[in-house]
């Protein structure tokens, strides 16, 4: 069991360039997350998986953030024309049976210079 | 909107000093969780309180669950510079097949040698 992977560790963008992020949970978890953490703050859950299907969206998810887990296994997280205010760390978890039970990964910290 | 708020925000001690850290509610959660969290890295799951008033021990961490399931503590012994970090309160809440974690600011806690 290797946890939950998350790619890129960090990444540096400039405003505008769209980005995208991946999230390896653990094996055989069939729940996934997103979380968004600014600096100061707990993390804001953004939305959730369950196998292939995203079942909820925080309204912190705007037009410009799209999720997929398209073989209910990795997922994607993709911003679209980035802008300051996205800079943060983007937190992956995952959960199977115990779903309160969440497993955080490394996080992907993106900058928008 | 359920809020959790922490106190206090930055705690810094010597190693040796005991100190508790608080999580308090406006709503119910049908259980609570306290995670830490070091820098540049996930958070990582100490304990999930679920009755009120429930008292679990880990090490030299106890958790206190209110008796009313809004409030919970969290008090550590005897603190080591290896409990520096971000301790995160979180709320349970159950929406539909999703168990939402809605997290507190989070202490964070510096410890001294």
């Amino acid at each position: 069991d290797t946890g939950v992977s998350q790619n890129p560790r960090h990444k540096i963008t400039k405003r505008g360039q769209n980005v995208t992020f991946r999230c390896d949970p653990i094996s055989e978890h069939n729940r996934l997350y997103w979380y968004r953490q600014t600096l100061g703050q707990g993390p804001e859950f953004l939305t959730y998986f369950q196998n292939e299907a995203q079942l909820e969206k925080s309204r912190l998810l705007s037009d410009r953030f799209s999720a997929e887990r398209p073989k209910g296994s990795f997922s994607t997280l993709e911003i679209q024309r980035t802008e300051q205010g996205d800079s943060a760390m983007y937190l992956c978890a995952s959960s199977y049976g115990t779903p309160a039970e969440q497993y955080f990964g490394p996080g992907t910290r993106l900058t928008v210079t | 909107t359920q809020l959790l708020e922490q106190s206090p925000q930055f705690l810094s001690i010597q190693e040796g000093e005991n100190l508790t850290v608080y999580c308090n509610s406006s709503s119910v959660f049908s259980s609570l969780q306290w995670y830490r969290q070091e820098p540049g890295e996930g958070p990582v799951l100490l304990v999930t309180v679920v009755t009120g008033g429930e008292v679990k021990k880990l090490k030299r961490l106890t958790f206190q669950f209110g008796d009313a399931r809004k409030d919970s503590s969290l008090h550590i012994t005897a603190a080591q510079p290896g409990d520096t970090g971000l301790y995160l309160c979180a709320g349970v809440g159950r929406v539909g097949s999703n168990y939402k974690l809605t997290f507190g600011k989070g202490t964070l806690l510096t410890v001294n040698p």
